[in-house]
């Protein structure tokens, strides 16, 4: 079951800013670092912010993270087609003593 | 280049077993904290297990805690997850995935680079 809440679907026209938030809790999302993964259709998921708010190497600067308290949020800026995907963000929970992902979103390009 | 090649998945019964492995290459695997992370059909990923580099300590998500069985052998470079008494609610792709941070003794949701997973069918 899925610890961590994200909105179900998110959509922009081709250079429009999206953004996606992530709700936790203090055992998560509060106490830990934050991750979000971007998963294309029919492909395995890919890491596109670590640490809050670090974009490896590879992933364009439209994507941006942040977190405050028990939430976090991913921002796509400059909105383009080949963004359509579904965007988890993920946490580890010192309560659980495992990893949590998020509900997903479906970030649509209309 | 980092690789990680997932095999394994069928199709099983409920109730039996199977054991799936995640060859490594292009990195030193002994040196990596390593994941499972499984997605059911049309569903979100679900967190499964974590396994330190040296293998000395292992997480479950409760989902599987008590059935499944997370090992390495950094000798050949390779993860297994050992899957018993299968369910049908476990049907799904399951991903190796790699913790990207060396010898890390303190546990994260990073994970860098996945597999491109196995799929896992239980049904009678």
């Amino acid at each position: 079951q899925s610890v961590l809440t994200q909105p179900p679907s998110a959509s922009g026209t081709p250079g429009q800013r999206v953004t996606i938030s992530c709700s936790g809790s203090s055992s998560n999302i509060g106490s830990n670092y934050v991750y979000w993964y971007q998963q294309l259709p029919g492909t395995a998921p890919k890491l596109l912010i670590y640490r809050n708010n670090q974009r490896p190497s590879g992933v364009p600067d439209r994507f941006s993270g942040s977190k405050s308290g028990t939430s976090a949020s991913l921002a796509i800026s400059g909105l383009r087609s080949e963004d359509e995907a579904d965007y988890y963000c993920a946490a580890w929970d010192d309560s659980l003593s495992g990893s949590v992902f998020g509900t997903g979103t479906k970030v649509t390009v209309l | 280049q980092v690789q990680l090649v997932e095999s394994g998945g069928g199709v099983v019964q409920p109730g039996r077993s199977l054991r799936l492995s995640c060859a490594a290459s292009g990195f030193t695997f002994s040196s990596y904290g390593m994941h499972w992370v499984r997605q059911a059909p049309g569903k979100g990923l679900e967190w499964v297990a974590v396994i330190w580099y040296d293998g000395s300590n292992k997480y479950y998500a409760d989902s599987v805690k008590g059935r499944f069985t997370i090992s390495r052998d950094n000798s050949k470079n390779t993860l297994y997850l050992q899957m018993n008494s299968l369910r049908a609610e476990d049907t799904a792709v399951y991903y190796c995935a790699r913790d990207p941070e060396d010898i890390v003794v303190v546990p994260s949701a990073w994970f860098d680079p996945w597999g491109q997973g196995t799929l896992v069918t239980v049904s009678s």
